[in-house]
């Protein structure tokens, strides 16, 4: 099945620093990511979609100017955490399908992001 | 907006048990997904539904969409340890392949 690798899979950074994610589709070519957040023994929210070449959405309530996403290519997007602090500490997970027929997201394992 | 309730929230089985968990939409569900979660890791696609009265297999897991196409059960036959996680229904809500998700069914299978 389709692979989607999150990078790094565990983070424990200072306060006010700013700290960045990568999600990879390894096997086909992601026209759109997903990043969501997922509070413990809560469902996920999703934060924002990430198309290819264009700039992500954000869903209401999300600030863009805290959460950067980047997705410069069909198999690479980033979310970069800007001046991190404690209650950005959370479990961060992206997700990645292509165009065309209903396909499903294909998640990525996750990041546990501590800010002390 | 689309939203989807999960029942029940947690459930515990003896291990060899059948089970099922239902997912009800408040819309009708053009595409219905299932996921499977470990504690702290990402989620595992399990099956993808899109007709009314579609129905999918795949090991000991079978999932089906009713006709109305407003509720989806997974089943479980025969419950096996490595079943035990977390099952997240989704569906298709909201355009640009946004996915809106049930809470989650805590399963626990006993030995």
């Amino acid at each position: 099945g389709a692979v989607v690798s999150q990078h790094p899979s565990w983070v424990i950074c200072k306060s006010g620093t700013s700290v960045k994610i990568e999600c990879r589709s390894l096997d086909f070519q992601a026209t759109t990511m997903f990043w969501y957040r997922q509070f413990p023994k809560q469902s996920l929210m999703l934060m924002a979609t990430s198309n290819e070449g264009s700039k992500a959405t954000y869903e209401q309530g999300v600030e863009k100017d805290k959460f950067l996403i980047n997705h410069a290519s069909l198999t690479l997007s980033t979310l970069t955490v800007t001046s991190a602090h404690p209650e950005d500490s959370s479990f961060y997970i992206c997700s990645a399908s292509w165009r065309g027929r209903q396909q499903p997201q294909h998640f990525g394992d996750g990041t546990r992001l501590s800010i002390l | 907006s689309q939203e989807l309730e999960q029942s029940p929230q947690s459930l515990i089985v003896q291990e060899g048990k059948n089970l099922t968990i239902n997912c009800t939409s408040s819309k009708t569900l053009y595409g219905l997904y299932w996921y499977k979660q470990k504690y702290g890791e990402g989620l595992i696609f399990l099956m993808m539904l899109q007709k009314g009265g579609e129905e999918k297999s795949h090991e000991k897991i079978t999932a089906k969409l009713d006709e109305k196409k407003q509720q989806s059960s997974l089943h479980i036959t025969a419950s096996q340890p490595s079943h035990a996680g977390i099952y997240l229904c989704g569906a298709d809500g909201g355009g640009a392949q946004k996915l809106v998700f049930g809470q989650g069914t805590r399963l626990t299978i006993n030995p």
